[in-house]
């Protein structure tokens, strides 16, 4: 039933490994992102993809490289780790965007911490 | 650009009072205007969202909100707070295509018994 799933819910790593976080909607939504909360809960969103074909890149390091299989999944990949990519990832998904009525649902949250 | 004020970092308020939670915006197109409250180590859950049709909308759990142009302001507003009303609430903004959405800061609602 679950509409924005997300694995792991928690992610505990260290310093320079690589880590995935995989993201999975049933809503048949086109557009899926990611977003990152940070410590102070400020959320800002990181890319965007709307049906396997990236949209938007918000000025995010290149260790970061998400990943559209199909439009039902967007993963989200890390490489070298650093202390300040601890914080709460997000995914969320939404339906196509002309006429307004749309709406944006997120996943749980994955919290990752980087020791 | 558009961007998202959300004037207060924490609001307090007694159970049974009003909640009132500010929001202004900016955007150079029509926006579409969202709050969303997270509960401690949860998701965002949707409240309600302004999509260019009526101006006051009604949302989840006794939550409202009124789109002021003038103003730029979306605020929320609850009748009579409850305890169960505790949370961070985000005002969010987007243009009509929804490519992503714009959040403010967070307001941490307090309430008091």
């Amino acid at each position: 039933d679950t509409a924005v799933s997300q694995t792991p819910k928690y992610l505990v790593t260290q310093m320079g490994n690589d880590k995935s976080i995989k993201c999975e909607q049933n809503l048949g939504h086109d557009t899926m992102y990611w977003y990152k909360q940070d410590s102070k809960k400020f959320l800002k969103i990181m890319f965007s993809y709307n049906n396997k074909e990236l949209i938007i890149n918000e000025t995010v390091p290149n260790r970061f490289s998400p990943k559209s299989p199909d439009k039902a999944h967007l993963n989200l990949h890390i490489n070298s780790l650093e202390l300040g990519d601890s914080a709460v990832y997000f995914c969320a998904s939404s339906t196509p965007g002309t006429g307004g009525n749309y709406g944006y649902t997120f996943g749980s949250g994955t919290r990752l911490t980087v020791v | 650009a558009q961007s998202v004020t959300q004037l207060g970092s924490h609001v307090s308020v007694s159970e049974g009072a009003l909640v009132l939670l500010r929001c202004n915006y900016s955007s150079s197109v029509p926006p579409y205007l969202f709050w969303y409250v997270q509960y401690p180590n949860q998701g965002l859950q949707l409240l309600l969202k302004y999509t260019s049709a009526a101006t006051l909308v009604k949302g989840i759990n006794g939550f409202e909100a009124e789109f002021k142009k003038s103003e730029t302001s979306f605020h929320l507003t609850k009748p009579s707070a409850h305890m169960s009303d505790a949370a961070e609430y985000f005002c969010a903004v987007s243009d009509e295509y929804g490519n992503k959405l714009v959040f403010g800061a967070g307001t941490i609602l307090r309430v008091k018994s």
